[in-house]
């Protein structure tokens, strides 16, 4: 079955602070992983995908095909990273299944 | 980037009216399109897959005699509810790729149905 699974629907952490957003997923494929976010009142945009490998915003996140996962990281929180985000997974079919969702509230 | 819009964003109907909700590629074209709807606090589930100049692929579990999609152009989808119910109610989002095999969505801003 294919499946993204953010098991946090609300991480709350202090500005200064590590943040990890959990995402596992569940594909027989060679997985394509993505991280959306939504800031408020925003529509959803890309922040990084996997392949890139990229760090953006401060954030990174690294596949780990052992343990399925693709957690999103980034070492100190800030307040305006306060958001929706959605971790992602592109499928063969070119299709993008979305997890639940984790919303970010980074406290002052 | 490129820019994806959806007119209108927001709608406000009585039950048993249809409902056309567009979607437009404004710099780019787009052969796929992709149709999601979200519920309050929810993610977003993929409704359908519309391609320029042919049928849409509907999930599993998706009416497409009531969610119609028409993708008449490379820069147009349209998604029409038809005979709306108050469980239509959503927020409907489309989002398109920049190309065929491309792997970023572009999404649209959304729009908000609200039926009465």
């Amino acid at each position: 079955a294919q499946r993204v699974t953010q098991p946090e629907k609300l991480l709350s952490v202090f500005k200064g602070a590590p943040v990890e957003l959990k995402c596992n997923y569940s594909y027989s494929g060679s997985p394509e992983l993505f991280w959306y976010v939504q800031y408020s009142r925003q529509r959803l945009q890309l922040l990084l995908r996997h392949i890139s490998r990229e760090s953006i915003k401060g954030f990174t996140a690294d596949l780990n095909k052992g343990e399925t996962s693709f957690h999103l990281k980034k070492p100190f929180a800030q307040e305006e990273d306060s958001a929706m985000y959605y971790c992602a997974l592109l499928t063969g079919g070119f299709k993008t299944i979305f997890g639940a969702g984790t919303r970010l509230f980074v406290k002052a | 980037g490129a820019v994806v819009s959806q007119h209108p964003s927001r709608v406000i109907c009585k039950s048993g009216t249809s409902v056309k909700i567009e979607c437009r590629s404004l710099d780019f074209q787009a052969t796929t399109m992709f149709w999601y709807r979200q519920f309050p606090k929810q993610s977003l589930m993929l409704m359908a897959t519309s391609n320029e100049g042919s049928k849409a692929t509907y999930e599993q579990g998706v009416e497409k005699d009531k969610f119609l999609i028409n993708h008449a152009s490379l820069t147009l989808s349209t998604l029409t509810v038809t005979s709306a119910h108050p469980e239509d109610s959503s927020f409907y989002i489309c989002s398109a790729r920049v190309n065929q095999g491309g792997v970023e969505q572009f999404f649209g801003p959304g729009t908000r149905l609200t039926v009465l």
